[in-house]
């Protein structure tokens, strides 16, 4: 079974702005990370927060986890052509370090 | 090898009939997931290997499917019997260790047709 849902599913934008996208999940978690799928292929891991963290910044990109409405947000600032893709979250459960579940993604295209 | 690599990227395979899926991860990764996607929508927990433990298969749709481990290296995946809702694309993972909980690295995945 999934373990988040990322909201929007879809995000169209224009070059320049700023891209945020929610994931929620249901069960404690040791930690929340984020990957990006081109073309329905493999995934690139590209930040991962732990649960007693709040913010977390990489690039171009910011994280934030509320582990009490258990959700995250992904931000991605200044967005280029080249950030169109499937953004998904993806949690380790607390009690369970073994898995790693994704979301349901939020497919994001960004117009030049 | 410098990533996770996945063998065959394509797989076309007539209803009733085997597949095996292989994954061979980045050297040193003690775990290894298999994971299935199909098209637009989310990636569906299969397997998990960690080391030398027992894998979850709690994820396994039904008996049909199996998967093995040899040691920290090279996993199959066999689908038996395949059926058209089969179809999908197969994407393995390894890290490097799953606890706390490291960035896993992806195959590029097997894309499979049951016709």
């Amino acid at each position: 079974s999934q373990q988040g849902e990322e909201d929007p599913q879809a995000l169209s934008i224009q070059e320049g702005e700023n891209a945020t996208m929610n994931c929620s999940y249901k069960t404690s978690i040791n930690n929340l990370q984020w990957y990006r799928q081109n073309s329905g292929r493999g995934l690139v891991h590209l930040i991962l927060i732990r649960s007693n963290e709040r913010e977390k910044h990489s690039g171009r990109l910011r994280v934030t986890l509320d582990t009490s409405k258990k959700s995250s947000s992904l931000l991605i600032t200044a967005s280029r052509a080249a950030d169109t893709a499937s953004y998904f979250c993806a949690t380790v459960p607390y009690r369970n370090t073994d898995k790693l579940i994704f979301g349901t993604g939020t497919r994001l295209q960004v117009f030049p | 090898g410098a990533g996770v690599s996945q063998s065959p990227s394509n797989k076309v395979t007539e209803k009733g009939k085997d597949v095996e899926l292989r994954c061979d991860p980045i050297s040193g990764h003690t775990a290894l997931y298999w994971y299935r996607q199909r098209l637009g929508q989310g990636l569906e927990f299969l397997i998990y290997f960690q080391g030398n433990s027992a894998p979850d298969k709690s994820g396994l749709p039904s008996d049909r499917f199996s998967a093995e481990r040899t040691g920290e290296s090279v996993s199959t995946l066999t689908i038996q019997r395949t059926q058209q809702e089969d179809s999908a694309v197969y994407l393995c993972a390894s890290s490097l260790t799953s606890s706390p909980g490291h960035g896993a690295f992806f195959g590029q995945g097997t894309r499979l047709t049951v016709v």
